[in-house]
């Protein structure tokens, strides 16, 4: 079955760097994920898509300060010099034939 | 710019049905997948349904499937969501989302959302 696992809660200081992580359930190494930001109150927002061998493709506008990379069953979200505005849940998704799988989301406190 | 705008959100009663509407912009909609997302209140995101650009192929929640149904107007660039025998538990906000291509993938644009209150 084609479980995302993500920690709830993540935490970090302004002007720090973060790095978020989705863990694909046993079975599934080769599959890409996106990353999604939801910011309180609002819609989703399409961040980056990132692939098994780590190469990541970004979404419009998105910062340089945001990258992605993997490892294994694990692809990772990044954010370099953290700021305030980063406050939100972020999602990873990921799909199979016909079907769409979401992580639980991980929020991330901006200290 | 791609712009997707979500209507039809209201309160509705359990076993009621209410269909949503998503209208698309900025894009060449017959040839983008499209799927619904849902949001119930202080949750995370959980797919309900997808179809594909044509709308020959359309995937559905084990949650959602027999009550809701996906479809598309690729003429008047709408995507709709009839969703009938309503319940509580269905309760949430509902996004549209666009996949990058024909296919369902990932969701790389997203609606603000509609509210669907499921409650008597």
């Amino acid at each position: 079955q084609l479980v995302l696992t993500q920690s709830p809660s993540a935490s970090a200081s302004l002007g720090a760097s973060v790095k978020l992580t989705c863990t694909l359930s046993s079975g599934h190494n080769n599959y890409a994920i996106a990353w999604h930001q939801q910011r309180p109150r609002k819609g989703p927002r399409y961040l980056m898509k990132v692939n098994s061998d780590g190469s990541h493709s970004k979404g419009d506008g998105i910062p340089d300060r945001f990258s992605g990379s993997s490892s294994g069953a694990e692809r990772y979200f990044t954010i370099s010099s953290l700021r305030s505005e980063d406050e939100a849940d972020y999602y990873c998704q990921t799909w199979g034939t016909g079907i769409q799988v979401f992580g639980g989301g991980t929020k991330l406190t901006v200290l | 710019e791609v712009q997707l705008l979500e209507s039809g959100g209201t309160l509705v009663q359990p076993g009621g049905s209410l269909r949503l509407s998503c209208e698309a912009s900025g894009f060449t909609f017959s040839s983008y997948a499209m799927t619904w997302v849902r949001q119930a209140p202080g949750k995370g995101l959980e797919w309900v349904s997808s179809i594909s650009d044509s709308g020959g192929s359309t995937f559905d929640a084990e949650s959602v499937k027999g009550r809701f149904k996906i479809s598309r107007d690729n003429f008047k660039n709408t995507l709709f969501l009839q969703m009938n025998n309503l319940r509580a538990d269905d309760t949430a906000i509902y996004y549209c989302a666009r996949s990058p291509g024909s296919n369902v993938e990932w969701s790389d644009y997203w609606g603000q959302g509609a509210l669907v209150t499921v409650s008597s």
